[in-house]
C-alpha cells in the first residue's frame, strides 16, 4: 500500500463547476498535511497547508480527518487557471522531516 | 515567502560524464533539504536528505555513489549525478524547509542524458 494516496484522475470538468479531491495516508504519525499544486513541467507550490478544524481559502477547502487518515480538497467555482495536477503531501512536524507525496490528481478545466 | 534557488534549470550532458545541481536557500539557513527526481507523468520521489555537516540520508534503492549530496554550508546543498546515463535523465527538484513542516521547492533542474 502506498504512503499516500490519491483519485487517479484526471478531472475533467468545465469552467465553474466544483470539483473535489480525496486523498488517504498510512501513517497514523504524521502530524502535517498539505495541498500543493503542480503545473507541467514546474516545480510544486503550496496551495494551502490542511488543519483538522477545516481551512478555507477563497474558493479552496481542505479538510483533515485524521481518524480515518483522510484530506479532501475542494475547488468551488471552478477557473481555467486551476488546471494543474494537485499533490497531496503528509508529513512529520518540522523542518527536517521528509514529506512524502501522492502521485496527483491531474484536473483540467474546460471552457 | 521564503526562496529557493535551484541551478542549472536545464542540462544536457554526454553519457558518462558528470553533473553538478546547486540548491540554495536565499533568504533562511536550512539544515536540512531534500533532493526528489520525477519522472514524466509520475509523482516526485524523495531521493534523499542533505544534512548540513553530515552524510546525506539516501532512500531505499537510491545509489549514494551515483548521486553525491554535498552539505557545505546553512545554504547550499549540491546534487552531483555522476557517470550520468540516459536512464538518469529526469527532472531533479530540491526543496527546504526554513521553520515549519512546509518545503518550499526549488525550480527544478531538467537532466538529459544523451
Amino acid at each position: 500500500r502506498k504512503e499516500v494516496e490519491q483519485d487517479p484522475g484526471p478531472f475533467n470538468v468545465p469552467e465553474g463547476a466544483t470539483v473535489a479531491f480525496n486523498c488517504t495516508y498510512s501513517n497514523s504519525a504524521s502530524q502535517s498535511f498539505f495541498w500543493y499544486r503542480q503545473d507541467c513541467r514546474k516545480e510544486p507550490k503550496l496551495l494551502m497547508s490542511v488543519y483538522s478544524s477545516g481551512n478555507e481559502d477563497g474558493r479552496f477547502t481542505a479538510q483533515l480527518n485524521r481518524a480515518s487518515q483522510y484530506i479532501s480538497l475542494l475547488i468551488r467555482d471552478s477557473k481555467l487557471s486551476d488546471s494543474a495536477t494537485y499533490l497531496c503531501v503528509v508529513g512529520g512536524g518540522s523542518s527536517a522531516s521528509k514529506i512524502i507525496f501522492g502521485s496527483g490528481t491531474r484536473l483540467s478545466i474546460r471552457p | 515567502g521564503a526562496v529557493v534557488s535551484q541551478h542549472p534549470s536545464w542540462v544536457i550532458c554526454k553519457s558518462g560524464t558528470s553533473v553538478k545541481i546547486e540548491c540554495r536557500s536565499l533568504d533562511f539557513q536550512a539544515t536540512t533539504m531534500f533532493w526528489y527526481r520525477q519522472f514524466p507523468k509520475q509523482s516526485l520521489m524523495l531521493m534523499a536528505t542533505s544534512n548540513e555537516g553530515s552524510k546525506a540520508t539516501y532512500e531505499q534503492g537510491v545509489e549514494k555513489d551515483k548521486f553525491l549530496i554535498n552539505h557545505a554550508s546553512l545554504t547550499l546543498s549540491t546534487l552531483t549525478v555522476t557517470s550520468a546515463h540516459p536512464e538518469d535523465s529526469s527532472f531533479y527538484i530540491c526543496s527546504a524547509g526554513r521553520d515549519s513542516a512546509i518545503q518550499y521547492f526549488g525550480a527544478g533542474t531538467r537532466l538529459s542524458v544523451l
